[in-house]
């Protein structure tokens, strides 16, 4: 399956919100209410940050949250800080039994 | 606190077996709250889901690669291991196990909310 289209980098100044788009179709992103995303950054294992399309896991902080509109879901990350600079991968589970990755998007803190 | 931490050859043989253990310790393997399984991710690429298990045996497998994988689930040694047959070098990849949400898995709802740190697997001969 193809996987669901992100932006290739986004960038911020601290402070400031940013929104990563995840783009899929309706039989994924469109068809189902589990859309996920992770923060990996480099040589770490990914990190849960968003499920369900907008439920944070126990602890996580406010400053990230997610969103969905027909076959496109999107983080926002508000009051932007240097340790949110990472790579951040959406997932969505398919009507063909799969779950599905983003291709990743650089996050860059300026 | 759950950690997780796979274990297995760092290089492979074309056309041989992948095999990977997971070694869960600080909770029990043995629980109907979550499943364990297997994500993948090639040099400079996105993650790839692999398949995922519960501790009585169920199964879901990424379709791309069912007919290549097997997963399973040793709760007298709170592990689970990863067979991957008949590689090449397209399955050299970080290598990561996870557990994950069972609650709607069997509607697709997949959330992977712990990982261990991976483990690079090379297919070169």
């Amino acid at each position: 399956q193809s996987a669901l289209t992100q932006p290739a980098s986004v960038s911020g100044s601290p402070g400031q919100s940013i929104t990563i788009s995840c783009t899929g179709t309706s039989s994924d992103i469109g068809a189902y209410n589990y859309v996920s995303w992770y923060q990996q950054h480099p040589g770490k294992a990914p990190k849960l940050m968003i499920y369900d399309v907008s439920r944070r896991p126990s602890g996580l902080s406010s400053r990230f949250s997610g969103s969905k509109s027909g076959n496109t879901a999107s983080l926002t990350i508000s009051g932007l800080q240097a340790e949110d600079e990472a790579d951040y991968y959406c997932t969505s589970y398919t009507s063909s039994s799969s779950v599905v990755f983003g291709g990743g998007t650089k996050l860059t803190v300026l | 606190q759950l950690q997780l931490q796979e274990s297995g050859p760092g290089l492979v043989k074309p056309s041989e077996t992948l095999s990977l253990t997971c070694i869960v310790s600080g909770g029990s393997i043995s629980t109907s709250s979550y499943y364990w399984g297997w994500i993948r991710q090639p040099p400079g690429k996105g993650p790839e889901w692999i398949g995922s298990m519960d501790y009585s045996g169920i199964t879901y497998y990424n379709p791309s690669l069912k007919s290549r994988v097997t997963i399973s689930v040793d709760t007298s040694k709170n592990q689970f291991s990863l067979n991957l047959g008949s590689v090449t070098a397209a399955d050299t990849a970080v290598y990561y196990c996870t557990r994950q949400f069972s609650h709607a898995i069997s509607s697709g709802r997949h959330v992977f909310d712990s990982w261990a740190q991976g483990t690079l697997v090379t297919v070169s001969s």
